[in-house]
C-alpha cells in the first residue's frame, strides 16, 4: 500500500467515450497533482489542487476535466480524447509547507485511446 | 522558468559496480530543493534522495549519494554496489519552495538504468 491509490490501472477507450480516472490518498496530505507521462518526454504537470482548490491548470485541453471533492480524492474526467492523449497518468500528493519532502505518487493509469 | 536536463537517456552497468547519473538544472532562485526519483517497471515513482540547496553537505541514503554543485547547477546521483533491483528509470526533479500552497516538481527527461547480472 503506497498511500496513493489510482484506479483503474489500465484503460482503453475510444475517442467518443467518457471515462474517469480516480486517485485517493490516505496520508492526510492537502495538495494533489495530476501528471502526464508520455514516452521520451519529461513528466508534464497538468493540474494542482491545494485544499480542494485548483491552483494551477497548465494549459490543459478542456477534454481533460479535473475534480477534487475533498483533500483525499482527485478525479480526472476524460471525454472526446485523441490518440496523442495515450500516456501514463500519474497522481501525486504532498503536504503543504512540508512538501519539501517531495511527493508521494500512485502507480498510475495507463491510458490508451483508440 | 526552471528546467531540468538529464543528458544520459540510457545507462547500463554490471551488478556491484558504481554508476553515476547526471543532472543539470537552470534557475535564478537561491533556495530550492532537488530530488532523485526512481520508477521501476511497477510504474510507481519512489523518492530516492533529496537535497536542500542551502545545505552544502551532500545528501546520502545508504548506497545512494549525490554530488551537489550549486555554482555549476549540477546534481548527480551515485549508486554504489549496484543491485539488480536498482534497474529502473531515474528522474531528477527540482522544486522551488513557496511559503504557502502546493509545491510544483519539475522533472528531467529521465535516465533508463539497467543493472546486468
Amino acid at each position: 500500500e503506497t498511500g496513493v491509490t489510482q484506479t483503474p490501472r489500465h484503460l482503453v477507450m475510444g475517442m467518443t467515450n467518457k471515462k474517469s480516472l480516480k486517485c485517493e490518498q490516505h496520508l492526510g496530505h492537502n495538495a494533489m497533482y495530476w501528471y502526464k507521462q508520455s514516452a521520451k518526454k519529461p513528466l508534464e504537470l497538468m493540474f494542482v489542487y491545494n485544499f480542494k482548490e485548483q491552483t494551477e491548470n497548465n494549459s490543459v485541453p478542456s477534454r481533460f476535466s479535473p475534480e477534487c471533492p475533498n483533500s483525499s480524492h482527485l478525479f480526472l474526467h476524460l471525454h472526446t480524447l485523441q490518440p496523442e492523449d495515450s500516456a501514463l497518468y500519474l497522481c501525486a500528493s504532498s503536504q503543504e509547507y512540508r512538501g519539501r519532502g517531495g511527493y508521494t505518487f500512485g502507480s498510475g493509469t495507463r491510458l490508451t485511446v483508440v | 522558468a526552471q528546467t531540468v536536463t538529464q543528458s544520459q537517456p540510457e545507462m547500463s552497468v554490471q551488478e556491484a559496480e558504481t554508476v553515476t547519473l547526471s543532472c543539470t538544472y537552470d534557475t535564478s532562485e537561491s533556495n530550492y530543493y532537488l530530488f532523485w526519483y526512481k520508477q521501476p517497471p511497477s510504474r510507481q515513482m519512489i523518492l530516492v534522495i533529496r537535497q536542500e540547496a542551502y545545505k552544502q553537505q551532500n545528501a546520502t541514503e545508504n548506497r545512494f549519494s549525490v554530488n551537489f554543485q550549486k555554482a555549476a547547477k549540477s546534481f548527480s546521483l551515485k549508486i554504489s554496489d549496484s543491485q539488480l533491483g536498482d534497474t529502473a528509470m531515474y528522474f531528477c526533479a527540482f522544486m522551488n519552495p513557496i511559503i504557502q500552497g502546493a509545491q510544483k516538481l519539475v522533472f528531467g527527461q529521465g535516465t533508463r538504468l539497467t543493472i546486468n547480472p
